[in-house]
C-alpha cells in the first residue's frame, strides 16, 4: 500500500518563502505521478492549486508553484501572506489509484 | 457554472448500508472520471475511489480501506454518481465529497460534502 509523506507542520514569516514536500513510499516521484496540490482552510472544502506536477489553475496565485525536487514533489509559496495559513495536501497517482499525503499545516507567523 | 452536490448522508449503525449520491451540472458529465474523497473529523483527506469513462477502460478503482465494501456507479443520463457503502464501520465516519477528474487534473470542483456517521 502506497504511503505519501509530507511535513506535518511548517512555519513561515510573512513575505517569506516556504517549500512543502511530498514523498512516496514507492520511490522517486516523477511526472508520471501527476501530482496535485490542494489548500484547505478550517471548515472549507479543499481548493485545488496545482495539477500534473506544475500546472496552475486559473485561480492559483502566481507566487505558488509546483515542481519535482530531489525525488519528491514540491509546492513552493513565495511572498507568503497571512491568508496562506492553511492545511496543504498533495495527491499522487500510482498504479491506477490516487493517494493523498497526510497534509502539512502551514502557520504564517 | 460547474456544480456538484452530494446527498444521502446521515447516522447509520455499524454493519448497515448507505448510498450516497452526487448530482452534477454545468459540464459534460460523461467526459469525466468521478471520484469520491472523504475526510474523517479532524483528519486528512482520503481518496475513496473513482469511476472512469469508457475511454479509460476498467470502470472502477478503490482504495484498499474500502475495497470489497464500497462500490461506485454512475448514471450519465442523469449526471449522477453513486457511492454504495456496505458493512459500514465506525472508521467510515467522515464527510464524503465527490469531485471530478480529467487528464489527471483532479478536484478543480468539489461538492459541499455529505456527512456520514457510523455509530450505534
Amino acid at each position: 500500500q502506497t504511503v505519501v509523506t509530507q511535513e506535518p507542520s511548517l512555519t513561515v514569516s510573512p513575505g517569506g518563502t516556504v517549500t512543502i514536500t511530498c514523498a512516496s513510499s514507492t520511490g522517486t516521484v516523477t511526472n508520471d505521478y501527476h501530482t496535485n496540490w490542494f489548500q484547505q482552510k478550517p471548515g472549507q472544502v479543499p481548493r485545488a492549486l496545482i495539477y500534473s506536477t506544475s500546472k496552475k489553475h486559473s485561480w492559483t496565485p502566481a507566487r505558488i508553484s509546483g515542481s519535482l525536487l530531489g525525488g519528491e514533489a514540491a509546492l513552493t509559496l513565495s511572498g507568503v501572506q497571512p491568508e496562506d495559513e492553511a492545511e496543504y495536501y498533495c495527491l499522487l497517482f500510482y498504479r491506477g489509484a490516487w493517494v493523498f499525503g497526510g497534509g502539512t499545516k502551514l502557520t504564517v507567523l | 457554472e460547474v456544480r456538484l452536490e452530494e446527498s444521502g448522508g446521515g447516522l447509520v449503525q455499524p454493519g448497515r448500508s448507505l448510498r450516497l449520491s452526487c448530482k452534477a451540472s454545468g459540464f459534460s458529465f460523461g467526459d469525466y472520471v468521478l471520484n469520491w474523497v472523504r475526510q474523517a473529523p479532524g483528519k486528512g483527506l482520503e481518496w475513496v475511489g473513482c469511476i472512469r469513462t469508457d475511454d479509460y477502460g476498467g470502470p472502477t478503482v478503490y482504495a484498499a480501506s474500502v475495497r470489497g465494501r464500497f462500490s461506485i456507479s454512475r448514471d450519465d443520463s442523469k449526471s449522477i454518481v453513486y457511492l454504495q457503502m456496505d458493512s459500514l464501520k465506525s472508521e467510515d465516519t467522515a464527510m464524503y465529497y465527490c469531485t471530478r477528474d480529467v487528464a489527471w487534473n483532479l478536484g478543480d470542483y468539489w461538492g459541499p460534502g455529505t456527512l456520514v456517521t457510523v455509530s450505534s
